[in-house]
């Protein structure tokens, strides 16, 4: 169980094209979703939280109106780039938790999907 | 705000022998402590977890760690290393029940190469 998808796992677009990333959660109903973005050989930055059904909370330095964020469906997120950009190219990984108010909530972390902006 | 510190960024070691992998924390509130590991191209799996109780956490593929609040370090240790244990490791830590939103703060990772 706790199984979380990323699609596509690679891609490549030309410059100024824009990028959707989609993630879900297969087997669970994930009120909370993150992304995060990491560059070769560092760590793991979270961009945002997003909520089902309400606007995703974006972490300091993150531009909202490049990283488009979607949360429809307990099941689905969706992760935009807009205008892509060399420099947006990067490995940029989901993870989905189920919130339970008063308890530890674990996250649960897909596969990743490889961005290459040429 | 909290904060890891991994200082190794590289672990060399020969299969069969012991390892052990630094993580060290900074915050001014209880904390929950986790170990994920990551293999090339692929997302993070959690290798254990420290929310409260006993002190010694015992994870999947014979991993264990220590929770040391005076330290306040969270070491990752393993007495027999294998080939496939070859990847990345991230220590993560996440305020606990009281605030945070279980929002994970990573350290840089430790890249792990076993030897033969």
């Amino acid at each position: 169980g706790a199984v979380v998808s990323q699609h596509p796992s690679r891609v490549i677009c030309k410059s100024g094209t824009s990028v959707k990333i989609e993630c879900r959660s297969l087997d669970f109903q994930a009120t909370t979703m993150f992304w995060y973005r990491q560059f070769p050989k560092k760590s793991l930055m979270l961009m945002a939280t997003s909520n089902e059904g309400s606007k995703a909370t974006y972490e300091q330095g993150v531009e909202k109106d490049k990283f488009l964020i979607n949360h429809a469906s307990l099941t689905l997120s969706t992760l935009t780039v807009t205008s892509a950009h060399p420099e947006d190219s990067s490995f940029y990984i989901c993870s989905a938790r189920v919130r339970v108010a008063g308890s530890y909530n674990e996250q649960f972390f897909g596969p990743g999907t490889r961005l290459t902006v040429l | 705000a909290q904060s890891v510190t991994q200082l190794d960024s590289q672990v060399p070691v020969f299969e069969e022998a012991p390892v052990e992998l630094r993580c060290n924390y900074s915050s001014s509130v209880s904390v929950y402590l986790f170990w994920y590991v990551q293999y090339p191209n692929q997302g993070l799996q959690l290798l254990l977890k420290y929310l409260s109780g006993s002190t010694l956490v015992k994870g999947i593929n014979g991993f264990e760690a220590e929770f040391n609040k005076s330290q306040t370090s969270f070491h990752l240790r393993k007495p027999s290393v294998h080939i496939s244990d070859t990847a990345e490791y991230f220590c993560a830590v996440s305020l606990g029940i009281t605030g945070g939103g279980n929002k994970l703060t990573f350290g840089t990772g430790t890249q792990l190469k076993v030897e033969l």
